[in-house]
């Protein structure tokens, strides 16, 4: 049971734009900065946005992200194949001393 | 260019140890923080350490505290997780990251642990 509430499936058609949601508490999202990672099939997951909205350079703008207290949400517009992936949210727990992950939501592109 | 390359996985009894390493290149590795996570086969990720640049601050996830231990060398640009009494649970593929949500934030491909008898 992942600290942090992931759908664990998503999914929407070329072009559709699909949003994926990350439910904490007051000791993560609720007051600290949450980032998104986006993982393809065997590969390491790579850092798709962090501090809530920034995009990392290379980043596409379809990519963005919104935190409102103790929820955020990643959308992804303009879905393309390759954004086929299993995503997952992050931040620091003040009660737990570390990083928490969502369990990862597994966006199909249809 | 930024790399990190794990390696020390593979398979291991139950109640074995294993020791992980990440070696650092491209980068001043003495300067960032650096932590370890996993992934379970078909599961999600599990953040299990981290250290400071200067290793004054660690910090572990409940499921290993006790077991593994977190350390690094700076001047071999290096970091590594001890692994002791290993449980089947642990089996997953272990990734080293440098700065968890930062603009820097970059990770290794991992290596495979496998605890089996």
């Amino acid at each position: 049971q992942s600290v942090l509430t992931q759908p664990p499936s998503a999914s929407g058609t070329p072009g559709q734009r699909v949003i994926i949601s990350c439910s904490g508490d007051s000791s993560n999202i609720g007051s600290k900065a949450v980032n998104w990672y986006q993982q393809l099939p065997g590969t390491a997951p790579k850092l798709l946005i962090y501090r809530n909205n920034q995009r990392p350079s290379g980043v596409p703008d379809r990519f963005s992200a919104s935190k409102s207290g103790t929820s955020a949400s990643l959308a992804i517009s303009g879905l393309q194949s390759e954004d086929e992936a299993d995503y997952f949210c992050a931040v620091w727990d003040d009660s737990l001393n570390g990083w928490v992950f969502g369990g990862g939501t597994k966006l199909t592109v249809l | 260019e930024v790399q990190l390359v794990e390696s020390g996985g593979g398979l291991v009894q139950p109640g074995g140890s294993l020791r992980l390493s990440c070696a650092a290149s491209g980068f001043t590795f003495s300067t960032f923080e650096m932590n370890w996570v996993r992934q379970a086969p078909g599961k999600g990720l599990e953040w299990l350490s981290y250290i400071s640049s200067t290793a004054t601050t660690i910090y572990y996830a409940d499921s290993v505290k006790g077991r593994f231990t977190i350390s690094r060398d700076n001047a071999k640009n290096s970091l590594y997780l001890q692994m002791n009494s290993l449980r089947v649970e642990d089996t997953a593929v272990y990734y080293c990251a440098r700065g968890l949500g930062n603009d820097y934030d970059s990770w290794g491909q991992g290596t495979l642990v496998t605890v089996s008898s």
